[in-house]
């Protein structure tokens, strides 16, 4: 079956610093992909859908300038938590279809202190 | 957007025993995906269901596109199966239910 490999899968950052976040398809191209993000005990939500060669598409309530999202080739999407703060402290998780649905990787898990 | 509505919120099991999960959704949809998300975050894609039954080893799942609604059953559960069980659906984006957690104990 397909493969989305994320990383990196835990990274810590001083309040300030801007993290990136790596999204790659490993065995399919993949024109769109999509990040989520996840509180703890919570479901997720979609943050934002990643178009190959154009801009991304926010949700609603979502910062563009602060989670800005790179997709530069059909295998790899990119999120930038910009000036990053406490409160962005979450689990991220991107995902691709494939022909057989949706497969997401394995997550990352941002904390900022 | 879509709603969705899983229940039950928790379940606990004992070794052996079988289960059934129950998701609820508010419109017509394009696709169904059950999950099950691992203790450390992955989320594994179990089926893909829009319409109709389909099985797997122990877990099998149906899916009742007229009636809104689909279930996920976990036949002889395993301790391996603790989890959160996530039901998906796509209308024009993939909206998650807020999960089942699983607990099975030895």
């Amino acid at each position: 079956g397909a493969v989305v490999s994320q990383h990196p899968s835990r990274v810590i950052c001083k309040s300030g610093t801007s993290v990136k976040i790596e999204c790659r398809s490993l065995d399919f191209q993949a024109t769109t992909m999509f990040w989520y993000r996840q509180f703890p005990k919570q479901s997720l939500m979609l943050m934002a859908t990643s178009n190959e060669g154009s801009k991304a598409t926010y949700e609603q309530g979502v910062e563009k300038d602060k989670f800005l999202i790179n997709h530069a080739s059909l295998t790899l999407s990119t999120l930038t938590v910009t000036s990053a703060h406490p409160e962005d402290s979450s689990f991220y998780i991107c995902s691709a279809w494939d022909l057989y649905g949706y497969t997401f990787g394995s997550g990352t898990r941002l904390t900022v202190v | 957007g879509i709603q969705v509505e899983q229940s039950p919120p928790d379940l606990i099991l004992q070794e052996g025993a079988n289960s059934t999960l129950r998701c609820n959704f508010s419109d017509s949809v394009n696709n169904l995906q059950w999950f099950h998300q691992n203790p450390w975050g992955q989320l594994i894609n179990l089926f893909y269901i829009p319409s109709g039954t389909k099985q797997n080893g122990r877990l099998s799942a149906t899916t009742v596109a007229t009636e809104r609604y689909s279930l996920l059953y976990i036949s002889s559960s395993q301790t391996t199966d603790s989890g959160v069980y996530f039901c998906a659906v796509e209308g024009y984006k993939l909206s998650f239910g807020a999960g089942t957690t699983v607990t099975v104990r030895a």
